[in-house]
């Protein structure tokens, strides 16, 4: 069954502090995986996409890798910003009904 | 350019009424996609619209969701009968070709039935 695991569920974390969110998923076969920034009240925004021969790539303060080997992403993000504050969603292409695969996101709160 | 646009941005109707939600894809975009998004769950597929091939209803939780779409322009997402459950937000995203395109996300419409 493909799926897509994304840890932890929710971070609160302080302004100007690192963090990695993690994604893990069994989708098969593999096409694609990206990063969404999904505010609050808002429509899903991509910040990363990366196909299988890509490890990483950055995005300003944002940086996505990916372990095709291990089915791993990570998402870091340095320094972060009060505007950080939002749902980040793993989404891997190759799998789903409409070929995409969902994870449940990962909410991010960052106190000033 | 102009991005995705959905409206209306908030919808409000009483259980047992028909509603129609509208997404204006992106000019060009031969792929559109509807999506529903509970309170505090993830993003859930409904339909999928790929050029002129025959759409995905496979993520349509019931008879009572159909889509339609306009050639490669405006899509409607029709519930009829709704029930309480079908309040969520319901998101609307194009792209142009398949699964290597990014999708941008319209800002979705908000749907209460009381």
């Amino acid at each position: 069954k493909n799926q897509v695991e994304q840890s932890p569920q929710s971070l609160i974390i302080l302004e100007g502090k690192n963090c990695t969110l993690q994604c893990n998923y069994t989708v098969s076969p593999f096409s694609n995986l990206r990063w969404y920034k999904q505010d609050t009240g808002r429509g899903p925004v991509s910040l990363t996409i990366m196909t299988f021969s890509e490890n990483t790539k950055s995005n300003g303060r944002y940086t996505a890798t990916l372990d095709a080997d291990t089915k791993q992403s990570s998402l870091h993000i340095t320094a972060s910003q009060l505007s950080d504050s939002a749902s980040y969603i793993c989404v891997v292409s190759g799998g789903g009904a409409d070929g995409l695969t969902f994870g449940k996101g990962t909410h991010l709160i960052i106190q000033p | 350019g102009a991005g995705v646009s959905q409206s209306p941005s908030n919808k409000v109707t009483e259980k047992g009424k028909d509603v129609e939600l509208r997404c204006d894809p992106i000019s060009g975009h031969t792929a559109l996609y509807w999506y529903r998004q509970r309170l505090g769950q993830g993003l859930e597929f409904l339909i999928y619209f790929q050029g002129n091939s025959a759409p995905d209803k496979s993520g349509l939780p019931s008879d009572r969701f159909s889509a339609e779409r306009t050639g490669e322009s405006v899509s409607t997402l029709t519930i009829q009968r709704t029930q309480q459950e079908d309040s969520a937000v319901y998101l609307c995203a194009s792209s142009y070709g398949l699964a290597v395109r990014t999708q941008y996300f319209g800002p979705g419409t908000r749907l209460l039935v009381l």
